[in-house]
């Protein structure tokens, strides 16, 4: 089964809104977390490592004031995307480490994200 | 930076064996991964190989790793319909906390 999860897995707001995404780690404790973006037919780029209890380190080119991510607990790291524009549309996709398996990096489901 | 190289498509008819390559430029990669991402999905991870390692096998799965060349690479015996998917290479290095390193994907297409 899944070791992380991510929610909403689609989400469609307006132009101008913030929207929030969520991606836990199920049954293990992720000190960090990393954040990725796909658009169509492209692959995942980095745009944060995220590390609990401390600031998220951002890739250059990523705005830290338009997607604010939060990780104040060992399970639990937030995206929020802070007033969404038609091309923020696209897939966000979170990670975890999973250390007793070898460091290997699961990801989450994704979280579609639609700007209208 | 690192870089990490794919073909962009392959396309095998079913059954047959289907081999995706992957070249990665970085030599301190510790850790190699292929991901599967089917149509509207995340991504699913299929296998992994250590740096140390020059092949694993997994049921249909067999990757294998030139780490002279720096090539990687996966290969899918009796290829189905259901595998027709977008397969992205990734890498990593040992540091405790490094992000993955994607290529831009492979898409599979199997031909019934």
């Amino acid at each position: 089964g899944a070791v992380v999860s991510q929610h909403p897995s689609r989400v469609i707001c307006k132009s101008g809104t913030s929207v929030k995404i969520e991606c836990r780690s199920l049954d293990f404790q992720a000190t960090t977390m990393f954040w990725y973006r796909q658009f169509p037919k492209q692959s995942l780029m980095l745009m944060a490592t995220s590390n609990e209890g401390s600031k998220a380190t951002y890739e250059q080119g990523v705005e830290k004031d338009k997607f604010l991510i939060n990780h104040a607990s060992l399970t639990l790291s937030t995206l929020t995307v802070t007033s969404a524009h038609p091309e923020d549309s696209s897939f966000y996709i979170c990670s975890a480490r999973l250390v007793i398996s070898g460091n290997t990096i699961y990801f989450g489901e994704g979280s579609w994200l639609t700007v209208v | 930076g690192e870089d990490v190289e794919q073909s962009l498509f392959l396309s095998v008819r079913e059954g047959d064996s289907s081999v995706i390559n992957c070249t990665y430029t970085d030599s301190s990669s510790t850790y190699l991964y292929w991901y599967k991402q089917e149509p509207g999905a995340g991504l699913q991870l299929l296998t992994y190989i250590f740096s140390n390692m020059d092949m694993k096998q997994d049921q249909r799965l067999t990757v294998l790793l030139n780490k002279k060349d720096k090539h990687l690479s996966l290969r899918i015996a009796d290829t189905q319909t259901g595998d027709s998917a977008i397969y992205f290479c990734a890498e990593r290095g040992d540091s405790g906390n490094t992000p993955l390193v994607f290529g831009k994907g492979t898409r599979l297409s199997v031909i019934a």
